[in-house]
């Protein structure tokens, strides 16, 4: 199975400033259509999760423009640009290009 | 509005069955393919199945092959997971979640139901 890590598992971030989680698959996730297979989601408390970043890029609709999804190959990263207090939860990063499809182990992201 | 609402979770014991449903509305329900997650207490994400917008694809994750089963019925605009032999690891919310559209690359899941939660336990 395609094994799907993510740092830091917490952050604790002043509202206005920048957040950053990296992920990294051990297998490429780069398919032969040219579209890379990770996706980013957030699960805020007590909801259930919403997708924020498909195909590495493509941010969600409804999704605000400060999240962004970067990277290619095995090493991939979502930045906030300016964290703001709805923006708590735990974030995974999700591979869909080899079967099982998995998800990282989670970020928990807090705010200051 | 489009969303999906699931049912059929309870408590079971280990060795029984469940049949969960999940209910599409607000968009053409065959035009998309359909996902199933789950979330033990506590745990982080865990893809199950998957299903194509016209049910000839179907993956289970490998736990669960041979005792979950995936299916569609249009005419209702409803998924079910038909659960067997459920173990204690089972136990968890499950979520179903709306996948990539016709054509579409991926399997970006942009609408999710709540969940339904099941218990195994004896």
């Amino acid at each position: 199975d395609v094994v799907m890590t993510q740092s830091p598992l917490s952050l604790s971030v002043t509202p206005g400033e920048p957040a950053s989680i990296s992920c990294r698959s051990s297998q490429s996730l780069l398919y032969s259509n040219g579209y890379t297979y990770l996706d980013w989601y957030l699960q805020k408390p007590g909801q259930s999760p919403q997708l924020l970043i498909s195909l590495g890029f493509y941010r969600a609709s409804g999704v605000p423009d400060r999240f962004s999804g970067s990277g290619s190959g095995t090493d991939f990263t979502l930045k906030i640009s300016r964290v703001e207090a709805e923006d708590v939860g735990i974030y995974y990063c999700m591979q869909v290009l080899h079967l099982p499809f998995t998800f990282g182990p989670g970020t928990k992201v807090e705010i200051k | 509005q489009v969303q999906l609402v699931e049912s059929g979770g309870g408590v079971v014991q280990p060795g029984g069955s469940l049949r969960l449903s999940c209910a599409a509305s607000g968009f053409i329900f065959n035009h998309y393919g359909i996902l199933w997650v789950r979330q033990a207490p506590g745990k982080g994400l865990d893809w199950v199945a998957f299903m194509g917008y016209d049910g000839s694809h179907k993956y289970y994750t490998e736990s669960v092959k041979g005792r979950f089963t995936i299916s569609g019925d249009n005419p209702k605009n409803t998924v079910h997971l038909q659960m067997n032999s459920l173990r204690d690891e089972d136990t968890a919310v499950y979520y179903c979640a709306r996948g990539p559209a016709t054509g579409s690359a991926g399997y970006s899941m942009d609408v999710w139901g709540k969940g339904t939660t099941v218990l195994v336990s004896s």
